[in-house]
């Protein structure tokens, strides 16, 4: 099992519905977990943390379930510019180290 | 967030030739790292740069094909050497959030290498 999984997408939707990803990770013991957007042929880019209690930062909601080992990530009213591909980012022991998922790639459609 | 540059920006090279990738901060920071990011893949770590010390080198990487200087707390280069078209990526160079925030990664805009 891989550390971090995605689903790839893409995931097409019109502009101003709800999207949500989810990200499952195998260590049990992580702690820190992220969501980053990377746009094409860019560097990727923290999006948000992901804290234990959820956590919103306007229409983006990043949520973690513990117990299932799985993040989330909700888009609320689509924008074209939400069009990307949003990497899922996990701790993944020892101090400082990450595993990055693969990613999902969203496109946003007038 | 700490600014990140990166040179060259892109580079095509030959096989069996070696290119050096610089990445320079603009503030003084811990630790330093280097992510491979091949065609349609996420981001690989290739090695963690210790100012005062050999860099770490995650499984796969080895220091012969992926040399790496640290030479203070704002630079250090990373050396794809002897390249084969295997070696196409992105070459990112990463520094964390500090004591803080030490899994946040921010990073500098990238090396794209094509190895013809």
């Amino acid at each position: 099992r891989k550390e971090v999984e995605q689903d790839p997408g893409p995931f097409n939707v019109p502009e101003g519905a709800t999207v949500a990803f989810n990200c499952t990770y195998s260590n049990s013991a992580s702690q820190s977990f992220f969501w980053y957007r990377q746009d094409c042929r860019k560097e990727p880019k923290l999006l948000m943390s992901v804290y234990s209690s959820g956590n919103e930062d306007g229409r983006f909601t990043a949520q973690l379930n513990r117990a299932s080992q799985y993040i989330s990530l909700l888009i609320r009213d689509s924008k074209l510019s939400d069009s990307a591909t949003y990497l899922c980012v996990v701790n993944s022991g020892g101090y400082q180290k990450v595993t990055f998922g693969t990613g999902t790639k969203l496109q946003v459609i007038p | 967030s700490a600014v990140i540059s990166q040179k060259p920006s892109r580079d095509i090279c030959q096989r069996g030739t070696s290119l050096t990738i610089q990445c320079q901060v603009d503030s003084q920071v811990t630790m330093m790292f280097w992510y491979r990011q091949q065609p349609g893949q996420s981001l690989t770590l290739i090695a963690t740069a210790n100012q005062g010390s050999e860099a770490t080198y995650e499984s796969g990487f080895v220091i012969d094909k992926f040399p790496i200087s640290r030479p203070n707390l704002t630079f250090s280069t990373l050396t794809v050497s002897n390249m084969s078209p295997e070696d196409s990526s992105i070459y990112l160079c990463s520094v964390d959030g500090g004591p803080v925030l030490p899994y946040e990664q921010y990073f500098g805009p990238g090396t794209r290498l094509t190895v013809t």
